[in-house]
């Protein structure tokens, strides 16, 4: 069970906002910045957002990130069937002295 | 173009050791901190151990600590991961990732297959 809390399953439809939070606590979201990652089936994991809510370069703008106290949040706008994918959230964790990720979400575009 | 290749997966018993490397291209490595990172079968990302630029600095999750040692040799573009005390939740794809500045895991390698099984 991972200190940060994601819920296993997401879905909408084509156009659709969705919403995916990250709970955590004090030592971890509450004091620093999240970070989220894309994971395609069968490929290695992609940079989506870093420092809470910011983009690099490539990332359309459907995708974006906020952070608010303990928990966190990635909103993709404009579904997309690309978009389907597992998406995670990663932060470093004072307590643990240590950086974390959070369960993972798997989004289904239906 | 960032290149990060693993190397040194494969079928290991339980009790024992494996050392991974990861080749590194593209890019001044003794500029950047390192990072290795696993996925077990149908599982979540799992972080397991970061070292700074210089090497001087290394963090390790607790399910590793005291059996998995992170090294780099800046000479050689290279990273490693020593892996001892194998057991079977050890068994993962480890990923070689490298962080820049402001961007926590910006880039993978593809990553190589480590089994524990007798």
């Amino acid at each position: 069970q991972s200190v940060l809390t994601q819920p296993p399953s997401a879905s909408g439809t084509p156009g659709q906002r969705v919403a995916i939070s990250c709970s955590g606590s004090n030592s971890n979201i509450g004091s620093n910045f999240v970070y989220w990652y894309q994971q395609l089936p069968g490929t290695a994991p992609k940079l989506l957002i870093y420092t809470n809510n910011q983009r690099p370069s490539g990332v359309p703008d459907r995708f974006s990130g906020s952070k608010s106290g303990t928990s966190a949040s990635l909103a993709i706008s404009g579904l997309q069937s690309e978009d389907e994918a597992d998406y995670y959230c990663a932060v470093w964790d004072d307590s643990l002295n240590g950086r974390i990720f959070g369960g993972g979400t798997k989004l289904t575009v239906l | 173009e960032v290149q990060l290749v693993e190397s040194g997966g494969g079928l290991v018993q339980p009790g024992g050791s494996l050392r991974l490397s990861c080749a590194a291209s593209g890019f001044t490595f003794n500029n950047y901190e390192l990072n290795w990172i696993r996925q077990a079968p149908g599982k979540g990302l799992e972080w397991l151990s970061y070292i700074s630029s210089s090497g001087g600095t290394t963090y390790y999750a607790d399910s590793v600590k005291g059996r998995f040692t992170i090294s780099r040799d800046n000479a050689k573009n290279s990273l490693y991961l020593q892996m001892n005390s194998l057991g079977a939740a050890d068994t993962a794809v480890y990923y070689c990732v490298r962080d820049s500045s402001g961007h926590l895991f910006q880039d993978w390698g593809q990553g190589t297959l480590v089994t524990v099984s007798s």
